[in-house]
């Protein structure tokens, strides 16, 4: 099945810092790539998502790029916020098509914790 | 805004006892997933569940598992006879009918503690 490598945390910035979350992915085929975000105490969202390759996900000033030449969908922000502080995961369907568009495989998540 | 929900938030039981984790999922959405977060580890998927069977499972969804969908609202999972290993959180999820996407609404968990 597919396959998702995340950059190891923890991240700590300061407020209004450059983010970048690196996610690698082995796939057959060109499947739906995905940012989920945990904040404190909350379950996981959806943060943004890609469904073909070259296209850009954003979502709250954050982007990824699906590059399909370098198998990655980095997590940026340009200037982040103590409120960004949670666990970033990076995520995509396990198996290629068929009835299984939701077992997702998930990276091992990155802990973001951004300071005043 | 839509919401998936999950009782209870937190669950300590001895190990051998059966426990189970309810989850109410968005209304109109038709798939419906668990997933478990050991502490410290990956996210897993456990189980998918539509048209009121398992679509899915994983290795880890053994015997000692099973998924209910008993009055079209809420969807459960049970573990017969829990052991120490099963200390998790798990996550509830549903999805609608595109979910060739694989977009997912998940629940904020229930931390289950096997002591």
């Amino acid at each position: 099945g597919n396959s998702v490598t995340q950059m190891e945390g923890p991240v700590t910035l300061s407020e209004e810092a450059f983010l970048t979350i690196n996610c690698t992915y082995t796939a057959t085929g060109y499947p739906s790539l995905f940012w989920y975000v945990q904040y404190p105490g909350e379950g996981l969202q959806l943060l943004l998502k890609a469904t073909k390759a070259d296209d850009k996900g954003s979502n709250k000033g954050f982007e990824a790029t699906y590059r399909k030449e370098t198998t990655s969908f980095h997590l940026e922000k340009g200037s982040v916020q103590v409120s960004d502080s949670a666990v970033y995961f990076c995520a995509l369907p396990t198996n290629a098509g068929g009835t299984s568009y939701g077992k997702l495989t998930f990276g091992q998540g990155t802990i973001l914790t951004v300071h005043p | 805004e839509p919401e998936v929900t999950q009782t209870p938030s937190h669950q300590v039981t001895q190990m051998g006892q059966e426990v189970i984790l309810r989850c109410v999922p968005i209304s109109n959405h038709l798939y419906f997933y668990w997933y478990r977060q050991i502490l410290g580890q990956k996210v897993e998927f456990l189980v998918s569940f539509y048209n009121n069977e398992i679509s899915e499972k994983s290795e880890i969804f053994d015997d000692q598992f099973s998924v209910e969908r008993p009055d079209g609202s809420n969807f459960t999972l049970k573990i017969r006879s829990t052991k120490l290993e099963d200390s998790a959180m798990y996550f509830c999820a549903s999805g609608g009918r595109v979910t060739n996407t694989g977009e997912l609404f998940f629940g904020e968990g229930s931390r289950l503690t096997v002591l």
